[in-house]
């Protein structure tokens, strides 16, 4: 069945460097991929998403591009803020429509 | 603009008792999601429902009943609740957006079964 991989946390960072998180996915068909954001204490906020290869996602700094020939979508920020800590998802959605998560990604951005 | 509000927020309960999740949504979606979340797992599906009056099984769906009471609501009931139920539990309804589907998440609710 479909599945998610993303690259086990966590991940420690000093401010303004630079950041990957990377995920690969299996998948039948050509699903959609996403990153999503989990402040402490929150709910899961859409990050950034790309719906068909070598679409490229961004928001906020963030970037990750849609890899069909490797099967991938690293996240990537250039210059990381102590505001970044948090956990990552990596998820595809399937023709169904469901959600199938990575186990998230935990980043600590230190001053 | 509220989205997907999750009530209660935090829930401590003993093995046996029951107890329902209540989740409600505004953004007029057709489809919304039951989750939980435990440690180094990520988000695993429990139930969901694709449109008002239909329901079906996910991923984990044992030890849990739900209720698609009308569009905009999507409750979970643990009916004899046991300490593998503690996690935090995420409502979501989805929408399509520029050909994606997309998720909306709720802020969760914390539950320990002790």
């Amino acid at each position: 069945g479909d599945s998610v991989t993303q690259m086990e946390g966590p991940v420690t960072l000093s401010e303004e460097a630079f950041l990957t998180i990377n995920c690969t996915y299996t998948a039948t068909g050509y699903p959609s991929l996403f990153w999503y954001v989990q402040y402490p204490g929150e709910g899961l906020q859409l990050l950034l998403k790309a719906t068909k290869a070598d679409d490229k996602g961004s928001n906020k700094g963030f970037e990750a591009t849609y890899r069909k020939e490797t099967t991938s979508f690293h996240l990537e920020k250039g210059s990381v803020q102590v505001s970044d800590s948090a956990v990552y998802f990596c998820a595809l959605s399937s023709n169904t429509g469901k959600l199938i998560f990575g186990q998230g990604t935990t980043l600590q951005v230190k001053p | 603009n509220a989205g997907v509000t999750q009530t209660p927020k935090f829930q401590v309960l003993k093995t046996g008792q029951s107890m329902t999740l209540q989740c409600a949504q505004d953004m007029n979606h057709n489809s919304m999601y039951w989750y939980r979340q435990d440690p180094g797992m990520g988000l695993r599906l429990i139930y969901y429902s694709a449109s008002e009056g239909t329901t079906d099984k996910g991923e984990v769906p044992n030890g849990y009943n739900v209720s698609r009471l009308n569009k905009r609501e999507f409750s979970l009931r643990l009916e004899s609740a046991a300490p593998s139920q503690t996690s935090v539990y995420f409502c979501a309804s989805r929408t399509t957006e520029w050909g994606a589907n997309i998720q909306y998440f709720g802020a969760g609710t914390r539950l320990s079964v002790l």
